[in-house]
Order: C-alpha cells, then sequence, then structure tokens
C-alpha cells in the first residue's frame, strides 16, 4: 500500500526552465512533507518542507505547493540548473518520526 | 567529520549468514532511524530509536532483523540467516528531535548490502 506516490518516475528539461516534480498521498493523517534530493552513493538531502497548514513555503528557487484537499503536493525548480540533477524524493510524516517516501523521481537538467 | 557515518559502506555476503551494519549518528542526536531502499524505490522504515530504547520497530520485515543503540549513540542493524532479498541499500539517518515541529533527518551515504 503505497500512501506516497511519484508517478513520473523521470523528467528532463532544459536549463533555466523551470522544472516541476509532483507528489500524491492518501493518508490524510500526514502533517508534514517533505522534499528531499539525492546525488549516486550519497544519502538523501533535506532539500524543503511545509506544514500541513500551509499552502506554500518558498526557499529561494524552491518552492513547494500543498493542496490538501487533492492530497497532492509539487516542487518547483526555477530557473532550473544542471546541478539540480538528481533524484528527488517525496516523503511525509506523522508527528515527529518515520518518514514514508515515494518512489522518486530522476530530474535531468539539460544544459 | 560532523554527519552521519556508516560502515562497511559495501558488504557482499552468501545466503544463509550473519551480518552487522553500523550507523554512527551526529553526535548530540538522540533520535536515529533505519531505513532500506530496494533498487528503484524510495527508502522504506524499518525502526527509530529514541535515546537507547526502541521507540518504532514497525518496519523491521521479519524477526531476522534486529537493531541495537546500547548507549544511545552508535547502532548496529543486525541480519541473520541473510537471504537474496535483503538486498539493498541499508540508510541510517539522525534528527535532534527538539519539542515542536519537525526535525531534519541527517542521512549516511548508506551500506549497499549483496546478498549472493
Amino acid at each position: 500500500d503505497q500512501q506516497v506516490k511519484q508517478n513520473s518516475p523521470s523528467l528532463s528539461v532544459q536549463e533555466g526552465r523551470i522544472s516541476i516534480l509532483n507528489c500524491d498521498y492518501t493518508n490524510s493523517m500526514f502533517d508534514y512533507f517533505l522534499w528531499y534530493k539525492k546525488y549516486p552513493a550519497e544519502g538523501p538531502t533535506f532539500l524543503i518542507s511545509i506544514s500541513s497548514i500551509k499552502d506554500k513555503n518558498e526557499d529561494g528557487r524552491f518552492t513547494v505547493f500543498l493542496n490538501k484537499s487533492a492530497k497532492h503536493l509539487s516542487l518547483h525548480i526555477v530557473p532550473s540548473q544542471p546541478g539540480d540533477s538528481a533524484v528527488y524524493f517525496c516523503a511525509a510524516v506523522f508527528g515527529n518520526e518515520k518518514l514514508t517516501f515515494g518512489t522518486g523521481t530522476r530530474l535531468t537538467i539539460i544544459p | 567529520g560532523a554527519g552521519v557515518s556508516q560502515t562497511p559502506s559495501n558488504k557482499v555476503t552468501e545466503k544463509g549468514k550473519y551480518v552487522e551494519l553500523r550507523c554512527d549518528p551526529i553526535s548530540g542526536h538522540t533520535a536515529l532511524y533505519w531505513y532500506r531502499q530496494s533498487l528503484g524505490q524510495g527508502p522504506e522504515f524499518l525502526i527509530y530509536f529514541q535515546g537507547t530504547g526502541a521507540a518504532d520497530d514497525s518496519g523491521l520485515p521479519n524477526d531476522r532483523f534486529f537493531a541495537v543503540r546500547p548507549e544511545g549513540s552508535v547502532s548496529t542493524l543486525k541480519i541473520q540467516r541473510t537471504e537474496r532479498g535483503d538486498s539493498a541499500v541499508y540508510l541510517c539517518a539522525s534528527s535532534s528531535n527538539l519539542a515542536g515541529g519537525v526535525d531534519e533527518q541527517f542521512f549516511g551515504p548508506g551500506t549497499r548490502l549483496t546478498v549472493l
């Protein structure tokens, strides 16, 4: 039972354009959502998060949008840079405990 | 090094053998998590420690898997009678688990376990 889903396994975007990564969840008890970025042979690193009481959080080039009624969140990266090429994981948490991850989206930025 | 470290980085073993995977969390972090990432999947939760005690071990797949954190710092994940299906990257994370909000989990680079 996949509670957090990332339906696009891969995405290619031209450098300088906007990258939009999507995530859907099924458990309405989740109260915090996070995006992690992962390079090969490294552990995931935290990127940005959003509380369930908000609908938008912005940090530099990264913005996360949350639509609770649709149980959907998205990560926008603008402008996209070559160093953004990585696997991006959406994760959700209930309380302050274990993360439930999606299956990841491999983002490739084309120079 | 101030980050989470894991040893070994790679472990190849034969079916039926016993393995131990070690995690050194960030100094002072009271919460420690183990996750397992299979090919093409996201990390899946295994067990969570708060101090020395396992606060949630609901993700351990069966009784061949066991983890300890005797002094509230270093943790060891132990797998008995390994099976080919145990092959995965085992990730460890730690957080400060301060009161209020959700604390960022800092991940180590993982141990890639291959069971032949």
